[in-house]
């Protein structure tokens, strides 16, 4: 059965530290990995990853894929409280055309 | 401005009532999709669509039903809402990427 797990399910940290979230899969036919932000409504798009190795960068948040290990992580450098939500990773798998499968998420908290 | 939308954003409802969960976008996308999120647990795919008079269950099982009669609209339907009906309704849609993007969500409450 095809399944995404985040690690940790939650995490508390401090203005200014740095956080890594872990996405570790299994699926049939990998396609692509996605992490989303979620605060309190729709998720949003942050990075989508196809290729091992190559990291994807946008401001303090970057993200790399291991296709060998089967894992991806989710860096926030310089954290802040605006950064508090809940992130969610989701594979697609090329045998759903379409369709993405999420992990549960990990809720990250930033106090100031 | 393309987006993604649905209505309404918030509903309380009784039980036995029939309704109905708008979704519209006007970004062209073949692709829609219905979630189902409770509190603090993951999306689950309850529809889905890949164009015009196409619509599949997802892997939640749901009594609830869906249409297809123009690209832009993906409505999902509850004939008789009951209180295990109450959760998070997210609406999505994608084109021939992987990316999915996401409208603000119903939030639907069946006392």
């Amino acid at each position: 059965e095809d399944k995404v797990v985040q690690s940790p399910l939650s995490l508390v940290v401090h203005e200014g530290d740095t956080v890594t979230l872990n996405c570790s899969y299994e699926v049939t036919n990998f396609r692509s990995l996605l992490w989303y932000k979620q605060e309190k409504k729709a998720p949003t798009f942050l990075f989508m990853l196809t290729s091992s190795g190559i990291e994807k960068k946008s401001g303090r948040l970057s993200s790399i894929l291991d296709k060998k290990e089967l894992f991806s992580i989710l860096n926030i450098t310089a954290t802040q409280t605006g950064d508090s939500a809940v992130y969610l990773c989701a594979v697609h798998d090329s045998g759903n055309t379409g369709k993405l499968i999420f992990g549960q998420g990990t809720t990250l908290q930033v106090k100031p | 401005e393309a987006d993604i939308y649905q209505t309404p954003r918030y509903l309380v409802i009784g039980t036995g009532k029939k309704i109905t969960l708008e979704c519209s976008q006007t970004m062209g996308h073949d692709k829609m999709y219905w979630y189902q999120q409770d509190p603090g647990m993951e999306l689950h795919l309850i529809h889905y669509s890949y164009g015009v008079n196409s619509t599949e269950k997802g892997d939640l099982s749901s009594e609830s039903t869906v249409s297809r009669i123009r690209t832009e609209h993906f409505p999902l339907t509850l004939e008789s809402a009951r209180p295990s009906h109450t959760s998070q309704y997210l609406c999505a849609s994608s084109n021939r990427g992987n990316e999915q993007f996401f409208g603000p969500g119903t939030r639907l409450t069946v006392l």
